[in-house]
C-alpha cells in the first residue's frame, strides 16, 4: 500500500529561484497537509486542503509561499523567489474523513537548501 | 492555547518501560489527543490516539487523566529502534510544538 509520496527528496538551488515542491497522497484520502520543519521552529502547519480546497491557510509564512491542489491526487507547493531562510525539511500528510480519531499520515519530506 | 506541553528530552535503558507525559490544559471535550514519533530524516509516524479512555495498540499504551488535562504514552519495553523524538498534538489544533527526543540506552 503506498504511502504519501514526496518529490524531490532533496533540492539545493540558489537565491531567487522559483521552487516547486510535490505531493501525492493516499489513494482516498482528502485531507492534505502542507507542513514544514526547522530546528528552531520545528513542526510548523503551513496549508492544508479538504477536497481539493485550501481550508487554512493562516500558516503560509508570506506571498512567496503558494499551494494548489488540481485534483485530488496531487498538491504542489511552490516558493518564488526563494530566500535563505526558506531551508528547511518540508513535509505533506494526507488524512481521510473528518473524525479527529482519524491519523495523519507523513511522507517522507523534501530537504530544501537555498543558497 | 493551542500547544501541548512535553518534556524536552527524557532518557531511558534497553527493555525498560518508558513513560511519556503530556500536558494539554486547555483541550476541549470533544478534541481527540494523536501521538507521533519521528526517526531521524524520516516524517513523523502515527503511534496512538485517544479521546477518554486509555487505549493501547501493538506499539504502545495511551492513559488519559481523569481530567483529560494531560496524558501518558507508555512504551512497555522499550528498544533501540525507539530512539525518536514523541509529538502529542490536539487533533483539532495541529499544533507539533518541539516534541520529546527519546534516547534509549543499550
Amino acid at each position: 500500500d503506498a504511502g504519501v509520496i514526496q518529490s524531490p527528496r532533496h533540492e539545493v538551488t540558489e537565491m531567487g529561484q522559483e521552487v516547486t515542491l510535490r505531493c501525492k497522497p493516499i489513494s482516498g484520502h482528502d485531507y492534505l497537509f502542507w507542513y514544514r520543519q526547522t530546528m528552531m521552529r520545528g513542526l510548523e502547519l503551513l496549508i492544508y486542503f479538504n477536497n481539493n480546497v485550501p481550508i487554512d491557510d493562516s500558516g503560509m509564512p508570506e506571498d512567496r509561499f503558494s499551494a494548489k491542489m488540481p485534483n485530488a491526487s496531487f498538491s504542489t507547493l511552490k516558493i518564488q523567489p526563494s530566500e535563505p531562510r526558506d531551508s528547511a525539511v518540508y513535509f505533506c500528510a494526507s488524512k481521510l474523513g473528518t473524525g479527529g480519531y482519524q491519523p495523519q499520515h507523513f511522507g517522507d519530506g523534501t530537504r530544501l537548501s537555498i543558497l | 492555547d493551542a500547544k501541548t506541553t512535553q518534556p524536552n528530552s527524557m532518557e531511558s535503558n534497553e527493555e525498560e518501560p518508558v513513560h511519556l507525559p503530556c500536558n494539554h490544559s486547555t483541550i476541549s471535550g470533544t478534541d481527540y489527543i494523536h501521538w507521533y514519533r519521528q526517526l531521524p530524516s524520516q516524517g513523523p509516524e502515527y503511534v496512538i490516539h485517544g479521546l477518554t479512555s486509555n487505549v493501547n495498540n501493538r506499539m504502545a499504551s495511551l492513559a488519559i487523566a481523569e481530567d483529560r488535562k494531560s496524558s501518558t504514552l507508555i512504551l512497555h519495553r522499550a528498544t533501540l529502534r525507539d530512539a525518536a523524538v514523541y509529538y502529542c498534538i490536539r487533533a483539532q489544533k495541529l499544533v507539533f510544538g518541539q516534541g520529546t527526543r527519546l534516547t534509549i540506552n543499550p
